[in-house]
């Protein structure tokens, strides 16, 4: 099985300030038939079920603002938020969707101002 | 618009069993593969099964292989899982999730399942004696 692996667990961020949260994989995601990475992340706020952000590592899901982005590829991804906003506060988490079942998330990584 | 709402949670005896529902709507099953995923109380996204499609594969978390079956009524426009010999650690909320791609939108070689785009509220199990 693919481990996923996120650093940092938690993270504390001043609003206005850029956030980025790692992801590592423990063998490659990127498909060299197509070229894609397949690396999901989620949001998830307290209560709530995660929100998918982005998909194939990069593209942005539609109605995520786009002070999110998503870069990286083979083992090692970033999520960035570029200017945290309050509602910005949740857990994130990456997930691949290569090499399956099963389709593993990584553990998450807690975002606090 | 695309939703899934999740039913059939509530508190059983260890070794028992339960059958969650999640009702789709806004969509329809046989154009996307349904995954159910699950959180146990404050941690982290495990997944835990998925029904391709058009029925074709059902796959299975090793946690659950051979305890846990997925189904579907087309009638219903619902997904099941069908859940046996419940253990303490199937503690969580379960969550159905649609897959991202639809399969005639699937252009990179086969159809395979993808990343997970609209989630329901999820459902809470409870494995207690």
């Amino acid at each position: 099985d693919i481990v996923m692996t996120q650093s940092p667990d938690s993270l504390a961020v001043s609003l206005g300030e850029r956030a980025t949260i790692n992801c590592k994989s423990s063998q490659s995601i990127l498909s060299s038939s197509n070229n894609k990475n397949y690396l999901a992340w989620y949001q998830q706020k307290p209560g709530q079920p995660p929100k998918l952000l982005i998909y194939w590592a990069s593209t942005r899901e539609s109605g995520v603002p786009d002070r999110f982005s998503g870069s990286g590829s083979g083992t090692d991804f970033t999520l960035t938020i570029s200017s945290l906003q309050a509602e910005d506060v949740a857990v994130y988490f990456c997930q691949q969707y290569y090499n399956t079942p099963p389709y593993t998330f990584g553990q998450g990584t807690k975002l606090e101002i | 618009q695309v939703q899934l709402v999740e039913s059939g949670g509530g508190v059983v005896q260890p070794g028992r069993s339960l059958r969650l529902s999640c009702a789709a709507s806004g969509f329809t099953l046989n154009e996307y593969s349904i995954h159910w995923v699950r959180q146990a109380p404050g941690k982290g996204l495990e997944w835990v099964a998925l029904r391709w499609y058009d029925g074709s594969n059902k796959e299975y978390a090793d946690s659950v292989k051979g305890r846990f079956t997925i189904s579907r009524d087309m009638s219903k426009n619902t997904v099941y899982l069908e859940m046996n010999s419940l253990r303490a650690e199937d503690t969580a909320v379960y969550y159905c999730a649609r897959d991202g791609v639809p399969f005639y939108d699937y252009i990179w070689g086969s159809y395979r399942p993808n990343y997970l785009d609209s989630w329901g509220q999820g459902t809470l199990v409870t494995v207690s004696s």
